[in-house]
């Protein structure tokens, strides 16, 4: 079974430019994530979707930040303008459902994300 | 404010002895906690977890403990081998809410020497 793929896995931008990574979760998984973790921090949810729907965007900074998973299968994000605090790993996840908390969060490998 | 507290940066333990990674948890609505691993350049992969109805959940070598009146878990790893190093991270979420967010602690960084 593949794995949650994402990519690119390293990106390196000015602050003011734009950028966006690209998730494909686990076939069949419903439920997909955007963390970012920044160096020495747990990740932190940025925005789940169930399907195509969004059932948690609340730390999302949503002045900059945006995600969309139009089809219910692979999802982006984007940064536009970055700042020098975006630096960080952006993990994307996926799980079966999302209906049970029991469900597990499968992570794909990360995009490493450094604005310069 | 953190709801997840691992307070433990870095642990070095020998091979074959036991790890014991702690983790304290403020919110009392979380219910349901787990343990991820991660490798550098990977993502963070679901190690154990345990219910809040339960105060132990054993997985091999691994082993997760729970006290709800102390809202404190700790991770055992016995015996420890040199490829557990990695980090580790704690984490929390409630069954009671409707997305079941996770809130993960900071990590610990486990070395296992040879």
């Amino acid at each position: 079974e593949a794995g949650v793929a994402q990519s690119p896995r390293y990106k390196i931008i000015e602050k003011r430019q734009s950028v966006a990574f690209w998730c494909n979760p686990i076939s069949g998984h419903a439920t997909l994530y955007w963390y970012q973790q920044i160096l020495g921090q747990g990740p932190k949810l940025l925005i789940q979707f169930q399907n195509n729907g969004v059932v948690d965007d609340s730390q999302l900074p949503k002045d900059r930040f945006s995600a969309e998973r139009l089809k219910g299968v692979d999802s982006t994000l984007k940064i536009q303008p970055a700042k020098l605090e975006d630096s960080a790993v952006y993990l994307c996840a996926s799980s079966i459902t999302g209906g049970r908390s029991t469900d597990t969060q499968y992570f794909g490998p990360g995009t490493r994300l450094t604005v310069l | 404010d953190q709801q997840v507290k691992q307070n433990s940066p870095s642990l070095s333990v020998q091979e074959g002895r036991i790890s014991i990674l702690n983790c304290d948890y403020t919110n009392s609505m979380f219910d349901y906690f787990l343990w991820y691993k991660k490798y550098p350049a990977e993502g963070p992969t679901f190690l154990i977890s345990i219910s809040s109805i339960k105060d132990k959940n054993e997985d091999g070598r691994f082993t997760v403990f729970l006290n709800k009146s102390a809202k404190h878990l700790s991770l055992h790893i016995v015996p420890s081998q040199p490829g557990d190093s990695a980090v580790y991270f704690c984490a929390a979420s409630s069954t009671r809410g409707s997305n079941y967010k996770l809130t993960f602690g900071k990590g610990t960084l486990l070395t296992v020497n040879p």
